[in-house]
């Protein structure tokens, strides 16, 4: 059956970087997209882009540029998300999720991983 | 960017009544190409990701109770759950896939009267 299985919780102080990875089973994992979308504490989904995992291609939304980067080892049908010096506001939850080549549609997500980033 | 508003933003409907939630775009989703409308909705429950119910504004995913529905076009859409069951307790959100990036509306949180 389809997985997305993520990394761990995280707890960093400000500035520092974190790694979040999605490793992927049960389908190809070079026949879909793979997206990832923030959810801050009580809030509601932002979608903050998306890894093409044939071309390598990624594309970030507005707002996710710069200190986020998407990347891949299709060797092991993995996608990492690594944010770079980390703000107070970056505290979230993290989903990857299987996005359909044709449309944007979400069909299968990972369970989450909770960044908390605090001094 | 396309902005997506839903409406309400809670709704409090009895057990077995219909419930019906509001998206709006602030431009036209319809794919011209194949006249569908690219839109999801999704449903989260607390503690848990989201899933998906419907694509292309009106499709259903595998496995979806048939008592959601989608609707609309162009930049108004609906989703209708026509029996409510205290399963359904959760937030809805729609998701346009138009063009990126792939905006979410707002989460209408669904509880019971």
């Amino acid at each position: 059956q389809v997985q997305l299985v993520q990394s761990g919780s995280e707890l960093k102080k400000p500035g520092a970087s974190v790694k979040v990875s999605c490793k992927a089973s049960g389908y190809t994992f070079t026949s879909y997209g793979l997206n990832w979308v923030r959810q801050a504490p009580g809030q509601g989904l932002e979608w903050m882009g998306w890894i093409n995992t044939n071309t390598w291609n990624p594309t970030y939304a507005r707002g996710f540029t710069g200190r986020f980067v998407f990347s891949l080892d299709t060797s092991v049908s993995t996608a990492y998300l690594e944010i770079s010096g980390l703000k107070a506001d970056d505290t979230a939850i993290y989903y990857c999720a299987r996005g359909i080549m044709n449309r944007g549609s979400l069909d299968y997500w990972g369970q989450g991983t909770l960044v908390t980033v605090s001094s | 960017d396309i902005v997506m508003t839903q409406s309400p933003d809670s709704l409090a409907v009895s057990l077995g009544e219909r419930a019906t939630i509001n998206c709006k775009s602030s431009q036209s989703i319809l794919y011209s190409s194949n006249n569908e409308n690219s839109l999801n909705w999704y449903q989260q429950k607390p503690g848990q990701p989201p899933k998906l119910l419907i694509y292309w504004a009106s499709t259903r995913e595998s496995g979806v109770p048939d008592r959601f529905s989608g609707s609309g076009s162009g930049t108004d859409f609906t989703l209708t759950i026509s029996s409510l069951q205290a399963d359904d307790v959760a937030v809805y959100y729609c998701q346009q896939y138009y063009s990126t990036p792939y905006t979410f509306g707002q989460g209408t949180k669904l509880e019971i009267k």
